[in-house]
């Protein structure tokens, strides 16, 4: 089975400050691991994915294998990056191409 | 449209009645995916399609849910006989082949009174 836990459904910083949104995840084998967020009146879309080892916005997040965890941060929160963040993860085994999200972290950017 | 399409936007319906909601994915990605998404909660998965078949049904939480995608684009999901509890947030995704991201539509609102 594959589990996806965002311990903290609200998180609230002010601009200028870091952010980390955290992510846990449980699977046996070699997943893959991906944010997505959703901005006020926006559709769900992708943030970025581990295997790009990409920055996005400001973003970052580095897969630890050793704390099955894929925090995602940024050194300096801005009002714009206000919206619901969801980790997801993708089994590469016998779970197919199915996308397993978390709860999501609603992170609020105060001015 | 360059997007995943859902219709209808929101639909209120009467414990007990059937429902369908239609998913048009993005022109030429082959896998399309259903996700019901409850309030404060992730989306959960319910159906990933392949092309017309249905490669991982694992996620419908009961016999009441089916979907369909017969020519391999446009898909349906259907529940019969609903219930209070189908009141959610229905995504659909589509991926093109070999793709990793998902492209979500903006969902529809099923509430049943």
């Amino acid at each position: 089975a594959q589990r996806v836990t965002q311990p903290e459904k609200l998180l609230s910083v002010f601009k200028g400050a870091p952010v980390e949104l955290k992510c846990n995840y449980s699977y046996s084998g070699s997943p893959e691991l991906f944010w997505y967020v959703q901005y006020s009146r926006q559709r769900l879309q992708l943030l970025l994915r581990h295997i790009s080892r990409e920055s996005i916005k400001g973003f970052t997040a580095d897969l630890n294998k050793g704390e099955t965890s894929f925090h995602l941060k940024k050194p300096f929160a801005q009002e714009e990056d206000s919206a619901m963040y969801y980790c997801a993860l993708k089994g590469t085994e016998t779970s197919g191409s199915r996308l397993t999200f978390g709860e999501g972290t609603q992170l609020t950017v105060n001015p | 449209g360059a997007g995943v399409s859902q219709t209808p936007s929101n639909k209120v319906t009467e414990k007990g009645k059937y429902v369908e909601l239609r998913c048009d994915p993005i022109s030429g990605h082959t896998a399309l995916y259903w996700y019901r998404q409850s309030l404060g909660q992730g989306p959960e998965f319910l159906i990933y399609f392949q092309g017309t078949g249905a490669a991982d049904d694992s996620g419908l939480p009961n016999d009441r849910f089916f979907a369909v995608r017969p020519e391999g684009s446009v898909s349906t999901l259907k529940i019969q006989r609903t219930e209070r509890g189908d009141s959610a947030v229905y995504l659909c995704a589509s991926r093109e082949t070999g793709g990793r991201e998902l492209f979500f539509g903006e969902g529809s609102r099923l509430t049943v009174l």
